[in-house]
């Protein structure tokens, strides 16, 4: 199975300050990732698919980059409302298995 | 407007079979595009992947829990059925649906709110 990994596993940053997390994958993925964020008790939601299609309604400072086996998420201007936990997910085709990242929580500074 | 929710027991006691029903409205289990899966998170954990349906039956499962997971839906009923047996504390989650579909197909749009399940005596 493909394995993903998230670093940082943690980040403590300010408002406004840029904010990028990588994702890698342990096998060739060509594009196929996306990226939720978590806030405590609550549902992922998804931010971005296919690697750097930004989901409706979701604001433009979220981007996403990458191909391959390295994928990276930025927050060009970090706000209030973005501290949370960020997972990255592909789905392998053959066998057709979905797997997530393990998470990288943004705390406040 | 697209909706997912999910019902079933909050505690069940362990080597208990678990059954869990994810209720879908604003489009149909029969769309080709379609399909839902079933995510669990353990307290402070991450998320994990169990097992997906497409809307031709075609199911697969978590390698890991594979001979404890099937998946079935009731079109009809626009519902999705997880059942896992043999549950153990550690099977202690909050289990989520989702659907892929909306967008690249390799990735869930929508979510329903999720479901607390406690194993325990």
């Amino acid at each position: 199975d493909i394995q993903l990994t998230q670093s940082p596993s943690f980040l403590s940053a300010s408002v406004g300050d840029r904010v990028t997390i990588t994702c890698r994958a342990s096998q060739f993925i060509s594009t196929y990732l996306a990226w939720y964020q978590q806030k405590p008790g609550k549902a992922p939601k998804l931010l971005i698919y296919a690697a750097s299609t930004l989901q409706s309604g979701v604001p433009s400072r979220f981007s996403g980059s990458g191909s391959e086996t390295e994928f990276t998420l930025t927050i060009s201007s970090l706000q209030p409302e973005d501290f949370a936990t960020y997972y990255c997910q592909q789905l392998n085709m053959y066998p057709r298995i979905f797997t997530f990242g393990p998470g990288t929580k943004v705390d406040i500074k | 407007q697209v909706t997912l929710k999910e019902s079933g027991p909050v505690l069940v006691k362990p080597t208990e079979t678990l059954t869990l029903t994810c209720t879908v409205s604003g489009f149909s289990l029969s769309d080709p595009r379609m399909g839902v899966s079933w995510i669990r998170q353990p307290p402070g954990k991450a998320l994990e992947w169990l097992a997906h349906i497409f809307s031709n039956d075609e199911k697969f499962y978590s390698t890991s829990l594979k001979t404890r997971l099937t998946i079935s839906k009731d079109t009809s009923k626009s519902q999705v059925v997880l059942t896992v047996t043999n549950m153990d504390p550690v099977d202690t989650a909050t289990y989520y649906c989702a659907r892929t579909g909306g967008t690249s197909g390799r990735d869930f749009d929508y979510w329903g709110q999720g479901t607390l399940v406690t194993v325990s005596s």
